[in-house]
């Protein structure tokens, strides 16, 4: 069965430095691979996504994420944080099930911006 | 282009009562998830629809029901409200048929007292 692991509930990070939220799934075909971010009361917003062509993907507001197989892993990154970005985090993996795409999120990743 | 519209935003019901939360997809899109979120449980899958049919559902009781309408527009209903349903429920559409994304509208914020 395809799931997703977010390895960290909270991370905290001052201002102006690198952000890592970590994330390894499991799928049995070749999946696609989301980050969503979502503040609060909101909806989720779509960040990036990742469906088998560069390994490296490059989203909104300055994240990345990079696709490595033989890991099974699709961490978020970020050079510098901004307190804009404190919110949760959403890891999701696609799979195509009998013609149609089933989700599988990630219990998400809070993230905590210090000034 | 108009986003995933969701309605109400914000509604307060006792228990025992029912309630019906409606979601617009993006226009074109025919595929329509609903998700419940809560601090405790984070986010759960209730059902998709697709073309009018269920096509896929999670781990509810029979209390949580949908539909989807012929312009793809659809609705969620719970009857019999406990104080655990409690929640933001979200509502994403898709395309339906591709490795495409999901897009969630802003939610509809429940509180059963």
């Amino acid at each position: 069965a395809q799931s997703v692991t977010q390895l960290d509930s909270h991370v905290s990070v001052s201002e102006g430095t690198p952000v890592l939220l970590r994330c390894n799934y499991s799928s049995s075909y070749s999946p696609s691979l989301f980050w969503y971010v979502q503040h609060p009361n909101k909806g989720l917003q779509l960040l990036l996504k990742y469906t088998s062509a560069a390994t490296l993907v490059k989203g909104i507001n300055g994240f990345e994420a990079e696709f490595k197989k033989s890991e099974t892993s699709f961490h978020l990154t970020k050079p510098s944080a901004h307190m804009s970005d404190a919110a949760e985090y959403f890891c999701v993996v696609s799979d195509q099930e009998y013609n149609f795409n089933k989700f599988y999120f990630g219990s998400g990743t809070k993230l905590n911006v210090k000034p | 282009k108009a986003g995933v519209t969701q309605t109400p935003r914000y509604l307060i019901k006792t228990r025992g009562q029912q309630v019906t939360l409606s979601c617009s997809p993006i226009s074109g899109h025919r595929s329509v998830s609903w998700y419940q979120q809560t601090p405790g449980q984070g986010l759960q899958f209730l059902f998709e629809y697709f073309s009018e049919t269920q096509r896929n559902k999670g781990n509810f009781p029979g209390r949580f029901s949908g539909r989807q309408f012929s312009n793809s527009r659809s609705e969620m209903n719970v009857s019999t409200l406990e104080l655990g349903d409690s929640a933001l429920y979200l509502c994403a559409s898709s395309v339906g048929q591709d490795t495409g994304e999901l897009f969630f509208g802003e939610g509809s914020r429940l509180t059963v007292l």
